[in-house]
């Protein structure tokens, strides 16, 4: 069964810090792995998806790499601002009409 | 692209009562949705998988006969929890096989 976390759990910078999450699975055999964004009380925002041929993607100031055969990925988040206080969520996915896996997530606050 | 629009976005009911919460696809038609629920601070737990026509799997430790799901088209799937109490008070998700999100449902139960 696809175990999904994500560390830390919690995580408060300065503004302007550049910051790394991770997100680790047990099994391998992934179809895709998405980065979201949620806000308190709000549903979920996808950030990036990254499909299992892929090693990375990037939005904006946002960039997420997948190994896949380690079972790891990262999103990096650069020059950090209050607004990207959030819980962000690592979900992945397997091949066919298989269910998302989601971590816990972690929670991050951005001090201005 | 594809929407998911989910139904009502919050709602807050009496214990013993029942709410049923719906998910449309637009411009997509959605074979399995996915039903999730987040209680405050945890992540999304997967509940149960509906797909058209047939009936619904739930995931161990959901009751079958307490959250009932009925997909009876392609581009509707509704989830219905029936004689809700306090502990049923959390956040309902649905998603469909293409993976996009409903907003979600805020359910409080008082």
């Amino acid at each position: 069964k696809q175990e999904v976390t994500q560390i830390p759990a919690a995580l408060s910078v300065p503004e302007g810090e550049n910051l790394v999450l991770n997100c680790s699975f047990t099994d391998s055999a992934i179809y895709n792995l998405q980065w979201f964004r949620q806000d308190p009380g709000k549903g979920l925002t996808s950030l990036l998806l990254i499909q299992s041929s892929q090693r990375e993607q990037t939005s904006g100031r946002l960039n997420a790499s997948l190994d896949k055969s380690s079972g790891r990925s990262t999103l990096y988040i650069a020059a950090s601002q209050p607004g990207d206080s959030a819980t962000y969520l690592c979900a992945v996915g397997g091949s066919g009409n298989t269910p998302l896996v989601f971590g816990k997530g972690t929670r991050l606050s951005v001090i201005a | 692209g594809a929407v998911v629009s989910q139904h009502p976005s919050w709602v807050i009911c009496k214990s013993g009562t029942s709410v049923k919460i719906e998910c449309r696809s637009l411009d997509f038609q959605a074979t399995t949705m996915f039903w999730y629920r987040q209680f405050p601070k945890q992540s999304l737990m997967l509940m149960a998988t509906s797909n058209e026509g047939s009936k619904a799997t739930y995931e161990q430790g959901v009751e079958k006969d307490k959250f009932l799901i009925n997909h009876a088209s392609l581009t509707l799937s509704t989830l219905t929890v029936t004689s809700a109490h306090p502990e049923d008070s959390s956040f309902y998700i649905c998603v469909n096989d293409g993976y996009t999100f409903g907003s979600g449902t805020r359910l409080t139960v008082v």
